[in-house]
Parts: structure tokens; C-alpha cells; sequence
């Protein structure tokens, strides 16, 4: 069974940087074909794709926020990481992690984890 | 980057209706855009995927056609637990998109 589950802080101030952490199970980042992303929602907003990393550690990021993100992996422990600096309050959010599969094309996101939400207020 | 509109933002429809949304693409994306259905305070789950490729576990009463810029996503026979918003997503090109989202209210 395939779940992914967000942990990090509820609560950042403006200006702090915000780290993040998807914890997954039932697959492997190192292999073939295996991508997990970040995406967030402003409350009562709609989805916003943030960053992505494959099992060849290749990363890409939102046009309008890749100054800011950095996204990373470590395949020993199943986790990937999303930072972001600089953090304001239009930055309050519910963070997703979800995977994604290449297959012939990139795929779906085909499971998500329950989300984070992150506050940003001083 | 890629702009994807979904149409209607709202609808409210009564049990045993068919719903219709649409999501239209800035430029022609093949078949790459998936649905998902997002209920109050859950998580996005994968409904139909490259436009009209059913996933397991999800009832035969959602369907998905398109191509190119027009895509439809299809609820036959509403039922009560599928009040929910729907959105597109296109992996066709980098950066990921999204619509804006379409809510669906039970009458």
C-alpha cells in the first residue's frame, strides 16, 4: 500500500524559511520511473503545483516561486523535503505531497498524502 | 506556462443528474489532463487520468473524454457523496497546471 504523510510546522513567521518533510511508504525514489511533488492551497483556493523530484534526483519548480523552493530527497529514509525561504502570510497553505509516475509520459498524481497546513503570521 | 479553464465555477444539481464541466487548456496538451476530486477538508483523489482512462475503484458513473485543448469530465446519475469540487491538471508541460476548480452542490 502506497501512502505518503507531510510533517513540519503549523505556525512560521514572515520572512522565516519553512521546511517541510513527505514521509512515504510502498515505493521506492530509487526506482525507474518514480516522482513525488509538492502542491499547496491557500484556504478555499485552488491547487498549485510547487516542485517535483525523480528517481534521477532531476528537480523542477514553479516559474513564479523556484527562487525560493528547493526540493530534495533521501532514498535511505523514504523522505523528501520541500524548503522554502522567505515565507509570507500569502504563503498560508495546505501542503500536499503526492507521487507521480513516468511512465512513456509524465503521469497522474495517483496518491496524495492527507496535507500540512502551514501558517504564516507574525 | 500553460492555463487551464474550467467551466462552470459552480453548480448545483439535484441526485440522479448528469453534471458536465469542462476544462479548456491555453494550447493543445494531447491527452495529458487528469481529474480529481477534492471533498471538504480531504485530499485530492485521482478520478480519470490522460483525459478519459478510468482508475480502479472509481465508480463507472465518472467518465472523461477530450483532446487537444477541450476536455469533459462526466458525472452520470449524481449521487449525494459526490458533492465535492472537481479539478483539472495537465502534465503535458512543465510547470504542472491546474484549474481553478469546479464545486458541485447536491440540491
Amino acid at each position: 500500500q502506497v501512502t505518503l504523510r507531510e510533517s513540519g510546522p503549523a505556525l512560521v513567521k514572515p520572512t522565516q524559511t519553512l521546511t517541510l518533510t513527505c514521509t512515504f511508504s510502498g515505493f521506492s525514489l530509487s526506482t525507474s520511473g518514480m516522482c513525488v511533488s509538492w502542491v499547496r492551497q491557500p484556504p478555499g483556493k485552488a491547487l498549485e503545483w510547487l516542485a517535483l523530484i525523480d528517481w534521477d534526483d532531476d528537480k523542477y519548480y514553479s516559474t513564479s516561486l523556484k527562487t525560493r523552493l528547493t526540493i530534495s530527497k533521501d532514498t535511505s529514509k523514504n523522505q523528501v523535503v520541500l524548503t522554502m525561504t522567505n515565507m509570507d502570510p500569502v504563503d498560508t497553505a495546505t501542503y500536499y505531497c503526492a507521487r507521480m509516475l513516468i511512465r512513456t509520459t509524465y503521469d497522474a498524481f495517483d496518491i496524495w498524502g492527507q496535507g500540512t497546513m502551514v501558517t504564516v503570521s507574525s | 506556462e500553460i492555463v487551464l479553464t474550467q467551466s462552470p465555477d459552480f453548480q448545483s444539481v439535484t441526485p440522479k443528474e448528469k453534471v458536465t464541466i469542462t476544462c479548456r487548456a491555453s494550447q493543445s496538451i494531447g491527452s495529458s489532463l487528469h481529474w480529481y476530486q477534492q471533498k471538504p477538508d480531504q485530499s485530492p483523489k485521482l478520478l480519470i487520468k490522460y483525459a478519459s482512462q478510468s482508475i480502479s475503484g472509481v465508480p463507472s458513473r465518472f467518465s472523461g473524454s477530450g483532446s487537444g485543448t477541450d476536455f469533459t469530465l462526466t458525472i452520470n446519475s449524481l449521487e449525494a457523496e459526490d458533492a465535492a469540487t472537481y479539478y483539472c491538471h495537465q502534465s503535458s508541460s512543465l510547470p504542472w497546471t491546474f484549474g481553478q476548480g469546479t464545486k458541485v452542490e447536491i440540491k
